[in-house]
Order: C-alpha cells, then sequence, then structure tokens
C-alpha cells in the first residue's frame, strides 16, 4: 500500500535555527506532493505543492521543499525559522487515479521554536 | 470569500450512538473531502462527494455514510458510534473534482464516550 513517511516526530528549534523536516513517500509513479500546517488551535493550511516541473518548490512563510524523484522524498525546509512557526506539519501525496483524489498523509511532525 | 465552516466544534456522544456533522465548502468549491485525524496521527481520508454523489472512498466501514446537498454543504454520519471513532473530523472542499489543493475547515472534535 502506498504511504507516506515523515521520519521526525517532534523537533524542537532556537529561533534563527535552519529547519529541515524528511518525508518519504512509497509509490514508483508520478505524484502530487504537498505540506500542510496546522498551527495551534487553527485549521490545515497548504504551505506548498508540487505537481511538476522545478523540482525546488517554493511556499508560503519562507518555507521551500524539494522534490527528489530517485529518493522519494520531498523535504520541506525554511533557513531561519521563527517562534511563529511552532505548529505540526504534514506531508501528503495525491496518486493521479486515486478514488476522489483523495490526500494520503504522513504522521506529521510537532515543530516547537524556542524564542 | 467565505472558508470552509463546519459544526458543531465539540461533541460528547456514547457507543452505540449516531452523530452527524455538518460542513459548508468555501465559496465556489463543488468537491467536499471528509478526513478523521485520530489523536497525534495525520488526517485519514474518509469520502469524497462531488455533484452530490460519492466520488472516492478510504478504508472505513459503511456505518461511515454521507450526503452532499445542491448548495455543495455535505454531512458525515456515523451509525454505531465505537470508543475509536474518537477523532477530530475534518471536512475539506475543492473548486472542482479534478483539482487537487483542497481547504480545510478547523474540524469537529467527537469524543465517544
Amino acid at each position: 500500500a502506498q504511504s507516506v513517511s515523515q521520519h521526525n516526530h517532534h523537533v524542537i528549534l532556537s529561533e534563527a535555527a535552519s529547519l529541515e523536516l524528511g518525508c518519504n513517500y512509497s509509490y514508483g509513479g508520478t505524484v502530487n506532493l504537498f505540506w500542510y500546517v496546522q498551527y495551534p488551535g487553527q485549521h490545515l493550511q497548504l504551505l506548498l505543492k508540487y505537481f511538476s516541473g522545478d523540482p525546488l518548490v517554493k511556499g508560503i512563510k519562507g518555507f521551500e521543499a524539494e522534490f527528489i524523484k530517485s529518493k522519494f522524498s520531498f523535504n520541506l525546509r525554511k533557513p531561519s525559522v521563527q517562534w511563529s512557526d511552532t505548529a505540526e506539519y504534514f506531508c501528503a501525496v495525491i496518486l493521479p487515479g486515486n478514488a476522489g483524489n483523495m490526500l494520503t498523509f504522513g504522521g506529521g511532525t510537532r515543530l516547537m521554536v524556542k524564542p | 470569500e467565505t472558508g470552509v465552516t463546519q459544526s458543531p466544534t465539540h461533541l460528547i456522544k456514547t457507543r452505540g450512538q449516531q452523530v452527524t456533522l455538518r460542513c459548508s465548502s468555501q465559496s465556489g468549491h463543488n468537491t467536499v473531502s471528509w478526513y478523521q485525524q485520530a489523536l497525534g496521527q495525520g488526517p485519514q481520508f474518509i469520502f469524497q462527494y462531488y455533484r452530490e454523489e460519492e466520488n472516492g472512498r478510504g478504508n472505513f466501514p459503511p456505518r461511515f455514510s454521507g450526503l452532499q446537498f445542491p448548495n455543495y454543504s455535505s454531512e458525515l454520519n456515523v451509525n454505531a458510534l465505537e470508543l475509536d471513532d474518537s477523532a477530530l473530523y475534518l471536512c475539506a472542499s475543492s473548486l472542482r473534482q479534478g483539482a487537487y489543493e483542497q481547504y480545510f475547515g478547523p474540524g469537529t472534535r467527537l469524543t465517544v464516550t
């Protein structure tokens, strides 16, 4: 079965530190990839998405992600985190042809940024 | 532009009861998906509705059912509630059936005792 793995369940960083959150998926064909963020008490919001083209994708709030097909990875990065980045981050994929264009989510990474 | 809204915010039910959760799509969106997010886990796809018909279903039993209305709002019904049904239920809408970008509502927290 197709799956999405997020390696780190909890990450604690100090402000201005660099961030990289890992995401791997298990599917050999074309996929559409997403990162969603859930700030405390708020709903899931789309950070960025990759459908095709340039594998380096830039999203909102200074986040970016790189699609590496050979590694089945779509890691999320930010050069310098802020306290306001404290949230839970979810990687998700849509496999073309999946019923209902369903999103398959990873288990999430909870990020805490210390001021 | 109004975002996705869900009601109620919180709900407590007893095992064996039935529950109905509601969702209003973002303006102009005709496709609605429902997800279950258990504590400490990522959301899991339940099903999707497009033009009032179920358009795809995840690995959930038939006691999870839904409806979509002509105004594109939607309901999720769960019969014979079990303790494991306790979760955050998320509704997401998208502009059209083929559009991959989904916009999520705040969710309904269901507790089954």
